[in-house]
């Protein structure tokens, strides 16, 4: 099955500076990568997805970015703030051949001092 | 608010019990999962239904089982419980295959 894993497990930045999180994945087959941001006893959100057919989006200081000949793809936080401090979730899935479940990477803990 | 309601928020019980997790998915949507995410642990896939019908399974425990109801609401059954089934449980729904899945905001089980 679908292997997904995630780097790094935990990040420190400065107020302001740009946060970066890898993820891979096994499965060529895999078409949809959501990420989730979850806060300290709460539910995960989604916050940006991407499809197989697009490299890019961007959604304000937010941006995902999808090689899929690498079978990688990363989130990308601009002019971070104290409050995107969470535990960031990546996860695949091959959609509709597999009940569209989400395999989810292992999760990154950010933390954005002031 | 998601949408997505799931009770109860939070379940104390003893170790070999049996308790009964549940789901209402957001209007609309068809499909159910449920996830255990055990104390600083990532999210694992338990088992997905599709309206009404078992759709996909994981890394789910033989003590454990789901149902989805007409209603498209899901139980989740968890039987003689271990300490370590102590976790938050989340559910998730989407409206079809392939489009974003959207999270309760979980049940925190206690196993004592």
């Amino acid at each position: 099955g679908e292997n997904v894993e995630q780097h790094p497990s935990t990040l420190s930045v400065q107020e302001g500076d740009s946060a970066v999180i890898k993820c891979t994945y096994s499965d060529s087959a895999s078409n949809y990568f959501p990420w989730y941001k979850q806060e300290l006893g709460k539910r995960p959100q989604l916050i940006i997805d991407i499809r197989s057919n697009v490299g890019e989006k961007k959604d304000q200081r937010i941006a995902v970015t999808l090689n899929k000949t690498a079978k990688h793809f990363s989130l990308h936080i601009t002019e971070t703030q104290p409050e995107d401090s969470a535990v960031y979730f990546c996860a695949a899935s091959r959609g509709r051949n597999a009940g569209n479940m989400l395999t989810f990477g292992g999760g990154t803990r950010l933390m954005v001092k002031p | 608010d998601s949408g997505v309601t799931q009770t109860p928020k939070h379940l104390i019980t003893a170790t070999g019990q049996r308790v009964t997790l549940r789901c209402s998915p957001r209007s609309g949507d068809l499909s159910v999962y449920w996830y255990q995410q055990s104390l600083d642990q990532g999210l694992q896939f338990l088992i997905q239904y599709y309206n009404g019908e078992e759709r996909a399974k994981g890394n789910i425990l033989e003590r454990f089982s789901a149902q989805q109801f007409p209603d498209l609401h899901s139980e989740l059954n968890l039987s003689s419980l271990e300490l370590g089934d102590s976790a938050l449980y989340f559910c998730a729904s989407s409206f079809r295959h392939n489009t974003e899945a959207f999270f309760g905001q979980g049940t925190r089980l206690t196993v004592v």
